[in-house]
């Protein structure tokens, strides 16, 4: 079956500027979490979606939101984009009930902010 | 918060030898996780380890949970060359209604021929 698919898979922005990524999960996952990867910080949580609903947000400011949709795809968007914000921003999808699931993870969008 | 470390975060060897990473989270978690992540890509899932005690193995990796410890492993053995990758461990906070993960710092594999 097909992974979990995001888009753009390259964005090049400018300080100041806005940006959104798509994630699309797996078919039948209901749950898409946001990370963003940068190599001063690691892998840290932005957002949990599940059936369209925030479930829990990480410690980022209030310029990165995210939605879910009612077909599981879930978008974030960074406001007033910042030099800081350049990373490889993931996406996570996962079956519910989770207990013995993983969470399978997207190629990633390379965001490069100048 | 919980916290999770990893160690060593740097780790050269020679093709043949064996190893092992390790993983200390700091409060009690129902769920760790292993990743293997080659530079450039994505995050691929190596292991789920869901109770004290658990063993999971796969090809040439073998990881295992001490949940009274805290404490996880990734074994390697007979380190070849394809397995020069950076890997990471997660863990999910207990008793959450959440799948968020905390990641380690992760160690970076170099395999040496």
């Amino acid at each position: 079956k097909a992974g979990v698919t995001q888009t753009p898979r390259y964005l090049i922005k400018t300080r100041g500027q806005q940006v959104t990524l798509s994630c699309s999960p797996i078919s039948g996952h209901r749950s898409v979490s946001w990370y963003q990867q940068t190599p001063g910080q690691g892998l840290q949580f932005l957002f949990e979606y599940f059936s369209e609903t925030q479930r829990n947000k990480g410690n980022f400011p209030g310029r990165f939101s995210g939605r879910q949709f009612s077909n599981s795809r879930s978008e974030m968007n960074v406001s007033t984009l910042e030099l800081g914000d350049s990373a490889l921003y993931l996406c996570a999808s996962l079956l519910e009930p989770a207990f013995q699931e993983t969470q399978y993870f997207g190629p990633g969008t390379r965001l490069l902010v100048l | 918060e919980l916290k999770v470390e990893q160690n060593p975060l740097f780790l050269s060897m020679q093709e043949g030898k064996n190893y092992t990473i390790y993983c200390n989270y700091s409060t009690t978690s129902d769920r760790l996780y292993w990743y293997r992540q080659d530079p450039g890509k994505s995050l691929e899932s190596l292991f789920v380890l869901l109770s004290n005690g658990a063993v999971k193995q796969e090809g040439r990796l073998m990881a295992s949970l001490d949940t009274k410890a805290r404490l996880s492993t990734l074994h390697i053995t007979a380190a070849v060359h394809d397995l020069s990758a950076t890997y990471f461990c997660a863990v999910i906070n207990y008793g959450g209604a959440t799948n968020k993960l905390i990641f380690g710092t992760g160690t970076l594999l170099a395999v040496q021929p």
